[in-house]
């Protein structure tokens, strides 16, 4: 049973469109999320982390985090051809703790 | 950019032989990792440390050993192979502090 849970598995969205993706932990000891981004044959890049409750948006990108449910969410505005990839989640216990990947959703932007 | 190197890129290996991936980090993190990913899978957990002269099961050790001899190098040992073991490794290294994990370009290893 995977612990980071990622919803949808798959995604399209148009270019320009708004993608949003899901993460919920099952492991009630996590307290950090991250989110990596890993274009096709390439390895995972850290996108955005998010330790505290509520919004942290950069760019295009806005990452929320409700500690009380475990379940972060990505949002991608105004998106492009090039956001499309494999956007993974993971969770930790504690800072400089393993990292717990979910399954993956796989993000397809539409030119 | 923190510089993880991996070698090989590429193995093809045969069931029941011994098949060793290496990685290096030239950045000094205390904490090192190896990972597999297939399809439907996401990123899992084989093993990892937090120093040199320690390792730890991750979530799916079976099969695999792993050896952290310096700082800088971690190694993943299948001592025998498996077509199951078939998949893409990603060695990663991380920093205490901040927790951000730097990968490598992966190995891609095919049991035949």
């Amino acid at each position: 049973q995977q612990k980071v849970q990622q919803s949808p598995e798959s995604l399209i969205v148009p270019e320009g469109g708004m993608a949003s993706l899901n993460c919920t932990s099952s492991d009630r000891n996590v307290d950090y999320f991250w989110w990596y981004r890993q274009h096709s044959g390439k390895s995972p890049k850290m996108l955005m982390s998010i330790f505290s409750n509520g919004e942290k948006e950069e760019g295009r990108f806005t990452v929320h985090l409700n500690k009380a449910s475990l379940h972060t969410s990505l949002h991608i505005r105004d998106s492009q051809p090039s956001d499309s990839a494999l956007y993974l989640c993971a969770a930790s216990m504690d800072m400089g703790y393993k990292l717990t990947f979910g399954t993956g959703t796989s993000l397809l932007v539409d030119p | 950019e923190a510089a993880v190197t991996q070698s090989p890129r590429n193995k093809v290996a045969v069931t029941g032989g011994k098949v060793t991936l290496s990685c290096n980090q030239t950045n000094n993190h205390n904490n090192m990792y190896w990972y597999r990913q297939d399809t439907g899978h996401g990123l899992r957990l084989i093993h990892y440390s937090y120093g040199a002269g320690s390792t730890e099961k991750g979530d799916i050790p079976d099969g695999y050993k792993a050896s952290r001899p310096s700082q800088e190098n971690f190694s993943l040992i299948l001592e025998l192979a498996t077509p199951s073991q078939t998949s893409v490794y990603f060695c990663a290294s991380g920093d205490k502090g901040q927790n951000t994990l730097y990968f490598g370009a992966g190995t891609r290893l095919s049991v035949l």
